[in-house]
């Protein structure tokens, strides 16, 4: 079975503090997929990252960077300078090799970036 | 830049009515997905579709479900006899279909259904 676990239900910061989400996941298969997706308050979900289980090099992409450990399961995304459009709700999700092609959400972080 | 479609934004139906909700998936995509969130909750599987049949579903997707694709663009939701507890925000997704099943799902805008 697959389980993705974000503990930080939401988050408030200041603009241009960094954020940093927290994601803890658990999967039998060897080979597997992790996603970050943002669903800003329109409702649509953004694709923003993916990492794949065999490659743990840690990435920035303009304002944002992940940390994915191996050892302890965990996929945690850094916004950095954070901006008021940032203010969304933030999925982590798995996908297992094994498991089929469907995604395990977890259950989302509300970000709430203030002026 | 492509991306998946969904009519209608929004749809309001009395409970024991039938819906259908309707994606349309990027073109060269070949997996399609539905995918539910209850208000303020996480979002949960219900079913994929490649090749004209359905790939897997989860026990949400019971008999009162049934997806199809009409043509070579459409790919429908239908529930037959909502219930209270299908109002949700239904989401459509589609990948390219990669060997091994490790695609990236970009998922359209959403249906809000609302079953009074």
């Amino acid at each position: 079975a697959q389980k993705v676990t974000q503990a930080q239900t939401e988050i408030s910061v200041v603009e241009k503090e960094d954020v940093t989400l927290d994601c803890v996941y658990e999967t039998r298969d060897t080979t597997y997929y992790l996603f970050w997706y943002k669903q800003p308050p329109s409702g649509e979900l953004v694709f923003l990252i993916r990492r794949n289980s065999f490659d743990e090099q840690n990435e920035i992409s303009g304002r944002y960077s992940w940390n994915f450990q191996k050892s302890t399961s965990s996929f945690n995304f850094t916004i950095t300078a954070s901006q008021v459009v940032d203010s969304a709700v933030y999925f982590c999700a798995l996908m297992g090799r094994a498991a089929g092609n469907k995604l395990t959400f977890g259950g989302g972080t509300r970000v709430l970036v203030k002026p | 830049e492509p991306e998946v479609t969904q009519t209608p934004s929004h749809q309001v139906t009395q409970m024991g009515q039938e819906v259908i909700l309707r994606c349309v998936p990027i073109s060269n995509h070949l997996y399609f997905y539905w995918y539910r969130q209850i208000l303020g909750q996480k979002v949960e599987f219900l079913v994929s579709f490649y090749n004209n049949e359905i790939s897997e579903k989860s026990e949400i997707f019971d008999d009162q479900f049934s997806v199809e694709r009409p043509d070579g663009s459409n790919f429908t939701l239908k529930i037959r006899s909502t219930k209270l507890e299908d109002s949700a925000m239904y989401f459509c997704a589609s990948d390219r279909g990669l060997a091994g099943g490790s695609d990236t799902q970009y998922f359209g805008p959403g249906t809000r259904l609302t079953v009074l």
